[in-house]
């Protein structure tokens, strides 16, 4: 149980294009998911909360108008990645909760490379 | 601000050999640790989760011990096996809140 799975796995993109990357928990209704991102050799580094129904919560430093999070359902959200860059190439990870407060389940997260 | 260092780094083993891992964290209000492994270019997979209340917790060859007064945990491997090679990060959960902080990971090899 408490599956969560991300897709594309990988994707590769022009600079200026905008990418969109779901994140879905299979098995069980997730309240709450975050958004991370992990660069080469880094830790993981948490870019945004959602709660199902209502507007992300963004950490310092993170542009919302750049990053887009929808967390519609109680199954599915989605990042989506606007007029992409270079810089933002990274992987892409994202977990589930049911409460927020319970155990974290790790999608296989999504490589994002920037042309 | 929370923040988790790993220690090392890097490790090599050859197989067999009983390892520890070094997780220490600035802020002692925490709600939980945990210990995840992450194999090359793949998501995280929990291996074990302490409340702060605990002092360790055991699944298989794997210990997870918790100093939360002195801001340490370890994570100890025994009779390591090739397998075992991945990152292994430690996270931590701070009190009143969901965030996990990470930390940079340990990369282990273990050599046949």
């Amino acid at each position: 149980g408490a599956v969560v799975s991300q897709h594309p796995s990988w994707v590769i993109c022009k600079s200026g294009t905008s990418v969109k990357i779901e994140c879905r928990s299979l098995d069980f209704q997730a309240t709450t998911m975050f958004w991370y991102r992990q660069f080469p050799k880094q830790s993981l580094m948490l870019m945004a909360t959602s709660n199902e129904g209502s507007k992300a919560t963004y950490e310092q430093g993170v542009e919302k108008d750049k990053f887009l999070i929808n967390h519609a359902s109680l199954t599915l959200s989605t990042l989506t990645v606007t007029s992409a860059h270079p810089e933002d190439s990274s992987f892409y990870i994202c977990s589930a909760s049911t409460t927020g407060l319970e155990t974290q389940y790790f999608g296989p997260g999504t490589r994002l490379l920037v042309l | 601000k929370q923040e988790v260092t790993q220690i090392p780094a890097a490790l090599s083993v050859p197989e067999g050999e009983n390892l520890v891992l070094n997780c220490s964290f600035t802020d002692s209000a925490i709600y939980n640790l945990q210990w995840f492994r992450q194999d090359p270019g793949k998501g995280l997979t929990s291996l074990l989760l302490i409340q702060s209340s605990q002092r360790e917790q055991t699944s298989g060859r794997l210990n997870a011990s918790l100093d939360k007064s002195s801001g340490r945990s370890t994570l100890y491997i025994a009779a390591s096996q090739p397998g075992d090679s991945a990152t292994y990060l430690c996270a931590v959960t701070g009190a009143g809140s969901y965030q996990l902080t990470f930390g940079k990971g340990t990369k282990l090899s273990v050599i046949p």
